[in-house]
């Protein structure tokens, strides 16, 4: 009931288009929903993250779709660039984010010219 | 770049070892958690620490321990290493409950031979 299940495992997309990964998830006490990128030899950094009582947030180009009923959220990258390549994550927690984050299993993503 | 400083960056140790990871939190931070992760695998809560007590543990033997000290850094301990702990070894502090992001550092890579 722990797990955060992610997809695809892998997605190249065209530099200028649109990079969607999903993540669904078993835990109806995760309350915070957060997405991280992490590149070669670093740590995950934080991107963008939602609280279910919201069901969209948008940071620049990037958005965080949520489907409460559903147990899904998903991340949309738009006018994807070649810096946008990278691994990214998405965790989920308890207690508005006080509790461990659980991640995704992860999604290498390539930005082609 | 996080506050969050790890060390040492990498690291080989021979199986059956014990291995000493150190990290410093961001400044302000109360909270330091220690995840694991595999080579091309989300990131998976070991413990974490608040205040220098261990508050919530995540399915790691009891080989795996830690310590906060009172500025609120952190140190991970290994004995008995096996092959299977070779890993990217991440901390992670966050002051909850007014700030729950966590701020990641970059890392220790440990490789058990």
């Amino acid at each position: 009931q722990q797990q955060v299940k992610q997809s695809p495992q892998s997605l190249i997309v065209q530099k200028g288009g649109i990079s969607i990964i999903n993540c669904a998830y078993e835990n109806t006490a995760f309350d915070y929903f957060p997405w991280y990128q992490q590149f070669p030899g670093k740590g995950p950094a934080l991107l963008i993250a939602i609280r279910p009582d919201v069901s969209e947030k948008k940071e620049g180009r990037f958005t965080i779709s949520f489907n409460k009923s559903a147990k899904q959220f998903s991340l949309h990258i738009m006018d994807s660039q070649p810096g946008d390549s990278a691994t990214y994550f998405c965790a989920a927690s308890g207690n508005f984010g006080n509790e461990k984050l659980t991640f995704g299993t992860g999604t290498r993503l390539t930005i082609i010219p | 770049e996080t506050g969050v400083t790890q060390s040492p960056t990498h690291l080989i140790k021979t199986r059956g070892q014990q291995v000493t990871l150190r990290c410093s939190s961001q400044s302000g931070h109360n909270t330091v958690s220690w995840y694991q992760q595999a080579l091309g695998q989300g990131p998976q809560f070991i413990f974490q620490y608040y205040r220098e007590e261990e508050n919530g543990r995540g399915n790691f033997p009891p080989r795996f321990s830690g310590l906060q000290f009172p500025n609120y850094s952190s140190e991970l301990n290994v004995n008995a290493l096996e092959l299977d702990d070779s890993a990217l070894y991440l901390c992670a502090s966050s002051s909850p409950p007014l700030n729950t992001e966590a701020f990641f550092g970059q890392g220790t890579r440990l490789t058990v031979v």
